[in-house]
């Protein structure tokens, strides 16, 4: 069974400093997902992570994946407040059955402090 | 650009009720997953569904059902609610092959039933 976890699941940072958010997954996967939510909203894409090696920016985050260590990483540089949500890594079923259903993290919620 | 579509936004229901949820996917999108987050919770996938057959299923209680229709839309219908089915409950879609390969999901606004 596929397990996801996610670490730290609160974070509090000052604004203006670095943090990464792991994420570890049990089994092989082709896939893995960072979603950004907002208290009551959906679930906004960040980042999808197709391949090892893959590393994918976005403004002041960063996204990495290392499949054989069933590890991705979300970096953030230079937090601001607007950054502050709650943050999902998911994780996908293998591609060749069609079918595109993940699993998620327990979240990491962020708040970002002046 | 269209996207995912659901409806009703909001739904208030007593226990023992029974209540639909609707998700229209992005045109010519033929899969469809449906996900349940309780307050504080990660989302759970439910159940999944491609060209109108079933496709995955998740921790989706024996009182819930979902199909697809011909026009791809999905409906999930929950009977006997109870207290603990009050949550957000989310409806993405992908593009069936293509989708798989991209890793593509789009979620939707999400249904707030709450049971009272």
């Amino acid at each position: 069974e596929l397990k996801v976890e996610q670490n730290p699941l609160f974070l509090s940072m000052q604004e203006g400093k670095n943090y990464t958010i792991y994420c570890n997954y049990s089994t092989t996967s082709d896939r893995l997902y960072w979603y950004r939510q907002d208290p009551g909203k959906s679930l906004e894409s960040l980042f999808v992570l197709l391949s090892n090696g893959a590393v994918k920016q976005e403004g002041r985050l960063m996204a990495s994946l290392d499949t054989k260590a069933r590890l991705s990483t979300l970096h953030i540089t230079a937090a601001v407040h607007d950054l502050s949500a709650t943050y999902f890594c998911a994780v996908g079923k293998t591609l060749w059955n069609n079918n595109n259903d993940m699993r998620f993290g327990a979240g990491t919620r962020l708040t970002v402090k002046p | 650009a269209a996207g995912v579509i659901q409806s009703p936004r909001h739904l208030i229901k007593e226990k023992r009720e029974t209540a639909t949820l609707k998700c229209y996917p992005i045109p010519r999108h033929d899969t469809v997953y449906w996900y349940q987050q309780g307050p504080g919770q990660d989302p759970q996938f439910l159940i999944s569904f491609y060209e109108k057959m079933q496709s995955d299923k998740g921790s989706i209680p024996d009182r819930f059902s979902a199909q697809q229709f011909s026009d791809y839309h999905s409906e999930l219908n929950m009977s006997s609610l109870e207290l603990g089915d009050s949550a957000l409950y989310f409806c993405a879609s992908s593009l069936g092959l293509a989708g798989a390969r991209t890793g593509e999901l789009f979620f939707g606004e999400g249904s707030r039933l709450t049971v009272l």
